[in-house]
């Protein structure tokens, strides 16, 4: 299995508290993304990063900012939980270059906010 | 405006028989197109992809066509069997100037199959 690990795996939360999920990887790969999975919208891209301190938003980043100080961690924080973001989050590496582009994808973290 | 598009939320398919997942796309800069499938609490895992240059790929028992003038290609799964009962995502990405380009997905579709 790809080296990648999320936590917490599980969360449960209230409305307007700070919440910070963690991706960590040991392959080295360059390219790390968060996205989340909600029924009836399949999977969303939230940030993404392209190196450490390299980040850039995806298609739904309103709510949610990122930090990867390190080659191997990527977090992704709620500063203000809201319901809406009720979810289960993925966290996806890739080595980059030229090809398909293979993601490979973290167990996922399910987060519930009351 | 959703970019790929998978009309089917849901199959049911017999064991033994073929199983065909649908994906339509709009943009016509996507250069590569993949397919995951996703067990229940697990992570989306890699099945198959394939470059808009060809119309066919095939690994095994899964197959994936790729209709460029139709926008449209399809993952064929023969003999279909019960551990293939999972969702199935279609993928698209599209890359400009020397970026990385990010992974589109589809709404995904679950496939049961029956013994």
């Amino acid at each position: 299995d790809a080296g990648i690990t999320q936590s917490p795996r599980h969360k449960v939360t209230e409305t307007g508290t700070p919440v910070t999920l963690r991706c960590h990887q040991t392959e080295n790969h360059r390219y790390m993304y968060w996205y989340r999975q909600d029924p009836g919208h399949g999977l969303r891209l939230i940030h993404y990063s392209y190196g450490v301190k390299d980040t850039d938003k995806g298609e739904v980043s309103d709510g949610y900012s990122v930090s990867r100080s390190k080659t191997e961690d990527f977090l992704l924080t709620l500063e203000s939980a809201t319901s809406s973001q009720t979810s289960v989050y993925f966290c996806a590496i890739s080595e980059g270059g030229t090809g398909a582009n293979v993601l490979t994808f973290g167990a996922g973290s399910r987060l519930t906010v009351l | 405006d959703q970019q790929v598009k998978q009309n089917s939320p849901s199959l049911s398919v017999q064991e033994g028989r073929i199983s065909i997942l649908n994906c339509d796309y709009t943009n016509s800069m996507f250069d590569y197109f993949l397919w995951y499938k996703k067990y229940p609490a697990e992570g989306p895992t890699f099945l198959i992809s394939i470059s808009s240059i060809k119309d066919k790929n095939e690994d095994g028992r899964f197959t994936v066509f790729l209709n460029k003038s139709a926008k449209h290609l399809s993952l064929h799964i023969v003999p279909s069997q019960p551990g293939d009962s999972a969702v199935y995502f279609c993928a698209a990405r599209r890359t400009h100037g020397g970026s990385q380009g990010n992974l589109i997905f589809g709404k995904g579709t679950k496939l049961s199959v029956k013994p």
